[in-house]
């Protein structure tokens, strides 16, 4: 099976913009997460969604948003950039929600805000 | 708040030394914990996961839950065993969702 793979790997833009990150989980699986890491907070996380629902969701401002879609693949948005928002995005998959499943990880998107 | 400590930033040891990464939780409930690695240049890769017992790579760890701790131990570090690891917790195995807590991570380096 592919793994968890996101789209684009690396992203440059500046201030005030917006961004659209892309992840396909591994086939089958059902439940995405998003993780921010950056060298000064480490791995926190963002939000998680099955079957199209935002099931939890991480202490990050409503500039953050995402979503899933019917096949399974997900999306995050962040609007009104800030430089503090350049870090590197994980999105990881599961086959179903629950604290014992196993997460398999993309290889990120790395962003930069200028 | 859930909280995931890993107290050191890098540890270094000599091969065929034993290896000891030390991680403590905030405790609530019976949480979920795993071993994460990231070696070089590669992503983010499960280790190991208390409830399996598995053993890893030669990778062990041991919930203490009166100390809430679960360290991560191997007996004979190896050269390939260099690399980031984490530790996290999931939520309370009664709740849903699979958010994970991580800590901040332990750079192991392995010297010949």
């Amino acid at each position: 099976k592919a793994g968890v793979t996101q789209t684009p790997r690396y992203l440059i833009k500046t201030r005030g913009q917006q961004v659209t990150l892309s992840c396909s989980p591994i086939s089958g699986h059902r439940s995405v997460s998003w993780y921010q890491q950056t060298p000064g907070q480490g791995l926190q996380f963002l939000f998680e969604y099955f079957s199209e629902t935002q099931r939890n969701k991480g202490n990050f401002p409503g500039r953050f948003s995402g979503r899933q879609f019917s096949n399974s693949r997900s999306e995050m948005n962040v609007s009104t950039l800030e430089l503090g928002d350049s870090a590197l995005y994980l999105c990881a998959s599961s086959s179903l929600p629950g604290a014992g499943e196993t997460q398999y990880f993309g290889p990120g998107t790395r962003l930069l805000v200028l | 708040a859930q909280r995931v400590t890993q107290p050191e930033k890098l540890l270094s040891v000599f091969k065929g030394a034993p290896v000891e990464l030390k991680c403590n939780y905030s405790y609530s409930g019976s949480p979920e914990l795993f071993w994460y690695v990231q070696y070089s240049r590669q992503r983010l890769q499960l280790l190991l996961r208390h409830i399996s017992r598995e053993s890893i790579k030669g990778f062990t760890a041991d919930l203490n839950k009166g100390e809430t701790s679960f360290h991560l131990k191997k007996p004979f570090a190896q050269e390939e065993d260099s690399a980031m690891y984490y530790c996290a917790r999931g939520p309370v195995l009664t709740g849903g969702g699979n958010k994970l807590t991580f800590g901040t991570g332990t750079q192991l380096k392995v010297e010949l």
